[in-house]
Parts: structure tokens; sequence; C-alpha cells
């Protein structure tokens, strides 16, 4: 079926360890894999995505890698601090040439002080 | 910054009352999706549009939900009847896509939407 699942579904931390989250998705044929953090009560908004092109992608303290045959993504954030606190939900596209946009269940980050 | 604007805000209405939602994508996007948020189910695809033309509403309830894109500026998710269980957060989320190719998606500021 048409679905990506995300684990974990909560993820507590101390502040300035890291924090990694993983999705699985299950087209083959799937080729984009975006990331999104919503903050209570706002958006989700777009953090980093990567193509199937490629393994690993970093953007400061945020990273993901793709195991393209294994169908697994993953989000690493490093040094994390309090305002990285929010909700993360991955995402992969289905569907050839509809090439929806499927989104995992999220995952609740809570970085503690 | 470019910005999906999504109209209203906030919405509560009563049980079998018409609800229209209206979204404003980023000029020049030719890709448009509609997800509903509730705590139980995440992100949940609605319905969504390439170049104006609807590619996918398989996720809508028929019965009661319609998707339209009568310009490239603007698109509609309407519900007759609305029913309790409607009440969720409607986003819209629009982006460019060519040859296969994704450059991502903006997502609007959502319209929550309390059906009592």
């Amino acid at each position: 079926g048409e679905n990506v699942e995300q684990h974990p579904s909560t993820l507590s931390v101390q502040e300035g360890d890291s924090a990694v989250i993983k999705c699985t998705y299950s087209d083959s044929a799937s080729n984009y894999f975006p990331w999104y953090k919503q903050e209570l009560g706002k958006r989700p908004q777009l953090i980093i995505d990567i193509r199937s092109n490629v393994g690993e992608k970093k953007d400061q303290r945020i990273a993901v890698t793709l195991n393209k045959t294994a169908k697994h993504f993953s989000l690493h954030i490093t040094e994390t601090q309090p305002e990285d606190s929010a909700v993360y939900f991955c995402a992969a596209n289905y569907g050839g040439a509809t090439n929806k946009l499927i989104f995992g269940t999220g995952t609740l980050l809570a970085v503690q002080p | 910054d470019a910005r999906v604007t999504q109209t209203p805000r906030h919405k509560v209405t009563e049980m079998g009352q018409e609800v229209t939602m209206r979204c404003q994508p980023i000029l020049g996007h030719n890709t448009v999706f509609w997800y509903r948020q509730t705590m139980m189910q995440g992100l949940e695809l609605l319905a969504y549009f390439r170049n104006r033309a609807p590619l996918d509403d398989s996720g809508m309830p028929k019965d009661r939900f319609s998707a339209e894109m009568p310009d490239a500026t603007l698109a509609t998710l309407k519900i007759q009847p609305s029913e309790p269980r409607d009440s969720a957060v409607y986003f819209c989320a629009s982006g460019f896509m060519t040859g296969g190719f994704n450059y991502g998606y903006t997502f609007g500021s959502g319209t929550r939407l309390t059906v009592v």
C-alpha cells in the first residue's frame, strides 16, 4: 500500500544530544523524500529533502540519509537545542506519474534543557 | 518570502452546514495538495491537482467533499453537509514539479474547522 512508516512516535533527548528519526517506504519508484518540522499550532515547514540519486545530505546540524535498497531514510539532528522541540514528519512520493506526497505519522521530539 | 494563503483561518459551523475553504498557491507553482490533520490520523492526503487538473482524490469522502481549482490562483475544498467528525485542521500545500522532479512543497497556515 501507499504508506510511510515512521519511528519513534515520541523521542525525548537531553540538550546537546543527537536525535534520529527513521522512516520506511514501500514503492521502489519513490525518488523524493522531504522532512517537515511542525511547531505547536503552526504549519509544517520543510527543513531538508533528499532525492534518490544521493545517499546523504547535510545542512548545519541536520542531515538525512537514504538507503534505497532497504527503502529506509533517516533524519539526524546533532547538538539538539530546546527550539528543536516539535513534531517532525517524513514523506515520500508515490504513484508514478501522479507523484503524490504521502506523510509518515510524525515524531514528537522533546529536547530537555 | 512567498506564501500559500488559506482562508478562513478558523471556522466554526453547525452540523449540516456547507463549508468552503480557499487556498491561493504561490505564484508559479503547478501542484496543489489538500491535507487534513487530526491528532489520530496525522497528515491525510485528500486531493491534489497538477496544472489545475485533479490527479488523485482517493482519500476524500466523495459523498460530502469536493475539491476544485477554478483557476491557477485559487483552489477550493468544500464540505456539504458538514459533520462533527470533519473537525480538523485543513492544510493546503503548493509546489512545482516537472519531468518527475519535485522542487519542494510549501504549506499554508491551515484552516481550523470545528463542526458542532
